[in-house]
Formats: structure tokens, sequence, C-alpha cells
């Protein structure tokens, strides 16, 4: 069974269109995250959400807007998409919140964005 | 913003040989993690490390979180190209920021 799935695993599509990304987590977790992994391969935290509430968004554009049904689903939905925002895009799920020492993020496979 | 450096970027070596690679900030970390990210997959905890001068084995990985918890070192013996994939540091500052490095990207040829 997987752990934390993200859907669609490929993403194409042309500047200013609207597209959304799924995640979802079958390990009872309490907190969810989305990062972006540019093409240096550089990970960074874009959003933690803990029980369906936003705790971190770090400087992100506007055009992202993560929501959350429940805690067991974060979507990340795009706005107006730019060239800029090609990347990997992933997902995690930690039990305790956000980033606590002691506590193990599980990630999921990610979604490559490419915009043309 | 507390940053994570990590080096060497690369490094290709031959099945057996030994290898460390380091990851090193300005900044004192509560904690530092060690992944793996194998391609088209996410990152893959491999160890936590929180106490100064702390020493964590697995298998033939060692970890070890610097004295000033400023730096982390990994270091892994007899290398096997199963070894191969991108190393990445994460460290949890002070005030919840959670931040990674870089990586490295390690290949082991056979």
């Amino acid at each position: 069974d997987t752990a934390v799935s993200q859907t669609p695993k490929y993403l194409v599509t042309q500047m200013g269109n609207d597209k959304s990304i799924k995640c979802e987590q079958n390990l009872g977790h309490d907190t969810m995250y989305w990062y972006k992994q540019d093409s240096k391969k550089f990970l960074k935290i874009m959003f933690s959400y803990n029980n369906k509430e936003l705790i971190i968004n770090e400087t992100v554009p506007n055009r992202f807007s993560p929501k959350s049904p429940d805690k067991a689903h974060l979507n990340l939905h795009i706005n107006s998409l730019e060239l800029g925002d090609s990347a990997v895009y992933f997902c995690a799920s930690s039990q305790l919140g956000f980033a606590r020492g002691t506590d193990t993020q599980y990630f999921g496979p990610g979604t490559r964005l490419t915009v043309l | 913003t507390q940053l994570l450096e990590q080096s060497p970027q690369f490094l290709s070596i031959q099945e057996g040989e030994n290898l460390t690679v380091y990851c090193n900030s300005s900044s004192v970390f509560s904690s530092l993690q060690w992944y793996r990210q194998e391609p088209g997959e996410g990152p893959v905890l491999l160890v936590t490390v929180v106490t100064g001068g702390e020493v964590k084995k697995l298998k033939r990985l060692t970890f070890q979180f610097g004295d000033a918890r400023k730096d982390s070192s990994l270091h892994i013996t007899a290398a096997q190209p199963g070894d191969t994939g991108l190393y990445l540091c994460a460290g949890e500052g002070y005030g919840q920021n959670f931040v990674f490095g870089p990586g490295t990207r390690l290949s082991v040829l056979p």
C-alpha cells in the first residue's frame, strides 16, 4: 500500500493555465507538506498543514493555493502557470507536526510539472 | 535564514571504496536529518541526529553530528552500486524553520 500518493505523476501544460496536484496519505498523520524541487535538486518547503490548518507558508506566489479537505488530503492548486513553475513537486506527511527533530517525513513520489 | 551547504556536489567512485560527504552551516541546528533520494522518487529518511557529537550507524553508513551542531557527515564503507543516489541533509533550526541542503549526488560504479 502506498503511504503517500500524488497524482498526476507528470503534468505538461501551457503558460497561463490553471492546474491542480492531488496528494493523499494513508498513514493517519496530522501534518502534510508541499515541497518544490528545482532543476538543481534544491528541495524547498512551500506549505505545511496541521489538521487542515495552514501552519507554514513560505515565500510562495499567491498563485499557489493549498487546499486540505481533510487531514488525509492536501491538494495544490496553481493559477496562471509560468515557465518558472516547472519543477518536481513533492507532498509529504509526518505525525508530530512541522519538522520536529525526531519526526519522520514520508514523501510522495513527486509530480513533474512542465510549463511550456 | 539558516542555510546548509553540502560537499562534494558530485562524487563518482568504484564499488568497494569508502567515502565521506559533508553537510555544513554557519548556524546551529537543533537536529539534522539525512535522506537518500533515487531518480523519480521522493526522499527517504535515513537517520536523525539530535545531540552534538552524536554518532549513529546504519549498516555500512555512519552519521555524525558535529559537537557545535553546525555540521554533519555521512561516511559509507565499502560502497555498493545500490548506494547510488542523491544524499540530502536537512536541518531543523531554532524558530521552527526547516531547510534542506542542495545534496550530494553519489554514483557507485560496479
